[in-house]
């Protein structure tokens, strides 16, 4: 089955730099790749996501890139805010009916 | 607010109780999950329902009991629980179980759950 990978487990980054979480995944078939955002005393939400059909989506300061030959993804935070401070998951499955795989998340926390 | 609801956010049992975890969604959707979260390690499905069909059971004890009366509510019953099930428990739910839609998860906040 599906195993995901996901590093670092914790990290810190001044306010205004960038912020990168890498993800690998072992299945090729996988073909859907979501990140999830998880706020202090909220469930998981889902703030980007990228299908294996493009190697680049962007939304505003938020960005993932997705190599398929090598199996790994990315999310990107530019201009980091305080309240990007949370703990994010990456996430991978094959549009069939097998269950998302998450990763087991990275803590960031961005210092004002 | 994410459209499914949990109740409740905390609970606190012994090992000995029976106590019961509910979400509701009002979303429209067809499909919901039950996942165990644990400090340090992957989210962990735990079962799916399909148009109330349970779809999965990954492996799941018994002292974990799913039932999903309709599409919109869907309850976690626990039984003789022991200390290492203290975890966060999640309940979400997507359109369906298969195709783009499958992916599409949303998740309530979730039930803290300490067995003492």
């Amino acid at each position: 089955g599906e195993n995901v990978e996901q590093h670092p487990s914790t990290l810190s980054v001044q306010e205004g730099d960038s912020a990168v979480i890498k993800c690998t995944y072992s299945d090729s078939a996988s073909n859907y790749f979501p990140w999830y955002k998880q706020e202090l005393g909220k469930g998981p939400q889902l703030i980007i996501d990228i299908r294996s059909n493009v190697g680049e989506k962007k939304d505003q300061r938020i960005a993932v890139t997705l190599n398929k030959t090598a199996k790994h993804f990315s999310l990107h935070i530019t201009e980091t805010q305080p309240e990007d401070s949370a703990v994010y998951f990456c996430a991978a499955s094959f549009t069939g009916n097998t269950p998302l795989v998450f990763g087991k998340g990275t803590r960031l926390s961005v210092i004002a | 607010e994410t459209g499914v609801t949990q109740t409740p956010r905390h609970l606190v049992m012994g090992m000995t109780n029976k106590k019961s975890l509910k979400c509701e969604q009002h979303l429209g959707h067809n499909a919901m999950y039950w996942y165990k979260q644990s400090a340090k390690k992957p989210l962990e499905l735990m079962f799916v329902y399909n148009f109330k069909e349970q779809t999965e059971n990954n492996s799941v004890p018994s002292r974990f009991s799913p039932e999903c009366p309709n599409s919109s509510h869907l309850f976690l019953h626990l039984h003789t629980l022991q200390p290492e099930d203290s975890a966060l428990y999640l309940c979400a739910s997507s359109p369906s179980t298969s195709g783009r839609a499958k992916n599409i998860q949303y998740f309530g906040a979730g039930t803290r759950l300490s067995v003492l």
